[in-house]
């Protein structure tokens, strides 16, 4: 089975400061990757998904970005963070095409912009 | 969601009792998933379903393409199913979205 692997686990960040978060798979080989992010209380709001190595889609702008520098590997960004940017963010990965298989979240990092 | 109506959106329980939670959808959905997530945040897949109901110890699930419905039973409650409860629905089209409910937040008591 896949573990999915988030860093850090919480951040405390002020309003224009750069930000990235990590996220790393274990144990399967070319899964789809996503982002979602989640408000305090909230849904969650899908904002990018992976299909393959350097191939991001972007579902929601929100002034930020993604990358896939790795099979394994998936990276949410931004250069300057916004009051609006806080909350949970979770990194999931799929093992098939598309999302028609079981979706799989990884722990979550809890942004807090001040 | 706009596409993902959820009910209820909170859920009182006594321990041993049994509920449904339900979601509406408003367009075409390919395929339904049930989550669960606790007080730190994690999230549990319960149930990916295309068609049909799919049972797993006290939880069943169904899914009615059709009828554009999907319901989660849960049977015999017990303290540890406390927690928020989120379907996420397919679209219909291979773009990988899914587009998820508002969540129902599931209490149960002793």
């Amino acid at each position: 089975a896949q573990t999915i692997h988030q860093w850090p686990v919480a951040e405390i960040k002020a309003v224009g400061s750069p930000l990235s978060l990590g996220c790393t798979i274990k144990g399967k080989s070319s899964p789809n990757l996503y982002w979602y992010w989640q408000a305090t209380g909230g849904t969650l709001q899908q904002l990018f998904y992976s299909i393959t190595v350097g191939q991001v889609e972007s579902v929601v702008q929100l002034n930020l970005s993604a990358s896939r520098p790795k099979d394994d590997q998936f990276i949410l960004s931004t250069e300057k963070l916004l009051l609006s940017h806080s909350g949970f963010y979770l990194c999931a990965c799929s093992p098939g095409q598309g999302a028609r298989d079981t979706l799989y979240f990884g722990a979550g990092t809890r942004l807090s912009v001040l | 969601g706009d596409q993902v109506e959820q009910s209820p959106s909170a859920l009182s329980l006594h321990e041993g009792t049994s509920s449904a939670l339900r979601c509406n959808f408003t367009t075409t959905t390919r395929s339904v998933q049930w989550f669960r997530q606790n007080s730190r945040g994690s999230l549990i897949n319960l149930f990916y379903l295309a068609s049909g109901t799919k049972e797993n110890g006290r939880l069943k699930s169904a899914f009615d393409s059709k009828e554009l419905y999907s319901t989660l039973h849960i049977r015999d409650a017990q303290l540890e199913d406390s927690g928020t409860y989120f379907c996420a629905a397919e679209a219909p089209t291979n773009t990988g979205k899914l587009t998820f409910g508002d969540g129902t937040v599931l209490t149960v008591k002793p």
